[in-house]
């Protein structure tokens, strides 16, 4: 059973729409994060999720992490395509690894 | 400054047979992690290191097994590889309790 749920597993958009991703868990985290990976590199971090109820921003990119710690979302405006690739939420249950959800992958159609 | 560097990107090995892969962290890093990630998932712990010491392994066999060295690069080394060893793996470094950052992986394909 995977820790962490992320839904959709595919998405494909065409450039200029919005969309979200989610990450979904029965356990409470301290913290989340938020990868992204393009094909042939590895997860590049975009942003740490401390505090229930936090809501961080970056550029058109926004990071919400649940009340209850539990969840959290990744919501693109406008996308364009090089918004491509695959988002990946990981949390740290303990204090030496990542455990990571399977990824949503995301494809932006010019 | 360099980021995390791994070796080789990309290699074919045959059922059976033993594979090292090679990471070297960025410089002032101490902690290394490995992780496997087998195509359309996300990826799996496997081990830590810090300090040349073992902090944590991942739910892998016996047949996974890891050092690190005086100057902070590792080593993997898969023995008696199978199929489903085929997949890419990630080194990532940080300082302690720190961002991790990684490396672009090794892609490992078992023929």
């Amino acid at each position: 059973t995977q820790l962490l749920e992320q839904s959709p597993q595919f998405l494909s958009i065409q450039e200029g729409e919005n969309l979200t991703v989610y990450c979904n868990s029965s356990s409470v985290f301290s913290s989340l994060q938020w990868y992204r990976q393009e094909p042939g590199e590895g997860p590049v971090l975009l942003v740490t999720v401390v505090t229930g109820g936090e809501v961080k921003k970056l550029k058109r990119l926004t990071f919400q992490f649940g009340d209850a710690r539990k969840d959290s979302s990744l919501h693109i405006t406008a996308a364009q395509p090089g918004d491509t690739g695959l988002y990946l939420c990981a949390a740290i249950p303990n204090d030496y690894k990542l455990s990571f959800g399977a990824g949503t992958t995301v494809t932006v159609r010019a | 400054d360099a980021g995390v560097t791994q070796s080789p990107t990309h290699l074919i090995k045959t059922r059976g047979q033993h594979v090292t892969l090679r990471c070297s962290p960025i410089s002032g890093h101490k902690s290394v992690s490995w992780y496997q990630q087998v195509l359309g998932q996300g990826p799996q712990f496997i081990f830590q290191y810090y300090e040349k010491e073992e902090r944590g392994r991942g739910n892998f066999p016996d047949r996974f097994s890891a050092r690190q060295f005086p100057n902070y690069s590792s080593e993997l080394n898969v023995n008696a590889l199978l199929l489903g060893d085929s997949a890419l793996y990630l080194c990532a470094s940080s300082l302690i309790h720190n961002t991790i950052y990684f490396g672009e992986g090794s892609w490992l394909t078992v023929v």
